[in-house]
């Protein structure tokens, strides 16, 4: 069965400083791996996509990600982070076997708390 | 714009009183999901359409039923709502696009059970 790691339950940075977030994924073929951010009370925006070609993905709000399948990996980065940009983050990889239709199972998330 | 509607954003009900929380969505995709978030937690799926065909999770209480109607709607009925069902209710669709699938999210429904 597949899983998502996120190790990082909570990261605190200064607005304009850069971002990693880490993601870690356990599937057995190829994955689709993706990138959510939710508000408090909000639900699921997409960021970025993988599904094959480019390893480095560009998503929306100045996000990337680049899939290693070496590492079994699939880390978010932003150079530099915005205030408004603190909120719960969700890497998440889509099962397509079977009768599965993509349906995602998520990491725990990491909480994003941008200081002033 | 096209989206996906979730109705009510919040809902109250009594510790075992049936309720329904109602998802529909523009964008035509031929695929619904129903997960469930309890607090600080990752949202879990319930279960899913692919059109009209209907796959529960095997881990999905049988509390838990849902119906779709048409390709706009789909329903999440609790029968029994318990303590525990307290959660954030998220809808999401998304379409076949050669078994690559990108899933949209609805705002969600808070339920509380008092």
């Amino acid at each position: 069965a597949q899983s998502v790691t996120q190790p990082d339950i909570h990261i605190t940075v200064s607005e304009g400083a850069s971002l990693e977030l880490r993601c870690n994924y356990s599937y057995g073929a190829t994955p689709y791996l993706f990138w959510y951010v939710q508000s408090p009370g909000q639900g699921l925006q997409l960021l970025l996509k993988y599904f094959s070609g480019d390893t480095l993905v560009q998503g929306i709000k100045g996000f990337e990600a680049e899939f290693k399948r070496s590492q079994s990996s699939f880390n978010l980065r932003k150079p530099s982070v915005h205030w408004s940009d603190a909120a719960e983050y969700f890497c998440a990889v889509g099962d397509v076997s079977g009768t599965s239709y993509g349906k995602l199972t998520f990491g725990q998330g990491t909480i994003l708390t941008v200081h002033p | 714009d096209a989206m996906v509607i979730q109705n009510p954003r919040y809902q109250v009900t009594q510790f075992g009183k049936p309720v329904t929380l109602s998802c529909s969505q523009t964008l035509n995709h031929n695929v619904m999901y129903w997960y469930q978030q309890k607090s600080s937690q990752a949202p879990k799926l319930l279960f899913h359409y692919y059109d009209k065909d209907f796959n529960n999770e095997a881990d999905t209480p049988d509390n838990f039923q849902s119906r779709r109607p048409n390709t706009s709607f789909c329903f999440l009925d609790i029968r029994s709502p318990g303590l525990g069902d307290a959660a954030m209710y998220l809808c999401a669709t998304s379409r076949d696009q050669g078994r690559r699938y990108e899933q949209y999210f609805g705002p969600g429904t808070r339920l509380t059970v008092t």
